[in-house]
């Protein structure tokens, strides 16, 4: 079975400064997704930013971008230019290529940011 | 575009009752899948439906079922609750199954079990 493992419980960052969060995940799959979602308080999760293991170049979406190290199997995530809107739970999922949409999770990281 | 719709977003069930929660999902999305998240075990994978078939199921007991209506909607039941069923319960909606397609969450059904 797929784990994924986010070992930094809180975090906390500067406005305006760059922040990464990590993630590992344990599969013994070669074709997979990766995804970080963003939980704000009360509100919906929403998804940040998504990577396809067959691709080596690391995705970026504006001011997140990804390190993605396959064969180290970690997957962390560059918040660049930290914004008050930011702040939120951060969750690092896993998803087989194969079929069904379920999503492995990670524990998440809150991450704060201060003014 | 109306979002992922779960009712009711909010309630309260004694030990041994036996609840329904509702999703509804995007329109013309024909996936839906539900979540447990709570505090200690995190975001857990409960099923998966796709033209009302389930398509995968996690490692939960019989007491959680769930299905899926011809519209897409998805409502979900826990029978006999436990005081640890209580937890925030969450649907996802996506285009189709089996690609890697962004999921759009609701903002989900906190139950609590007194």
């Amino acid at each position: 079975a797929q784990t994924v493992t986010q070992s930094q419980p809180e975090m906390s960052v500067q406005e305006a400064e760059t922040v990464t969060l990590s993630c590992t995940y344990d599969t013994s799959e070669s074709d997979y997704y990766l995804f970080w979602y963003k939980q704000p308080p009360s509100r919906q999760m929403i998804l940040v930013i998504r990577q396809e293991a067959y691709k080596q170049q690391n995705a970026t979406e504006n001011r997140f971008s990804v390190n993605f190290q396959k064969a180290a199997k970690s997957f962390s995530l560059k918040i660049s230019d930290s914004q008050l809107g930011d702040a939120a739970m951060y969750f690092c999922a896993y998803r087989s290529a194969e079929g069904a949409q379920k999503l492995v999770f990670g524990q998440g990281t809150r991450l704060t940011i201060n003014p | 575009k109306a979002g992922v719709t779960q009712t009711p977003r909010y309630l309260i069930k004694t030990r041994g009752q036996q609840v329904t929660l509702s999703c509804s999902p995007i329109s013309g999305h024909r996936s839906v899948s539900w979540y447990q998240q709570t505090p200690g075990q995190g975001l857990q994978f409960l099923f998966e439906y796709f033209s009302e078939t389930q398509r995968n199921k996690g490692n939960f007991p019989g007491r959680f079922s769930g299905r899926q209506f011809s519209n897409s909607r998805s409502e979900m039941n826990v029978s006999t609750l436990e005081l640890g069923d209580s937890a925030l319960y969450l649907c996802a909606s996506s285009l189709v199954a089996g690609e890697a397609g962004e999921l759009f969450f609701g903002e989900g059904s906190r139950l609590t079990v007194l």
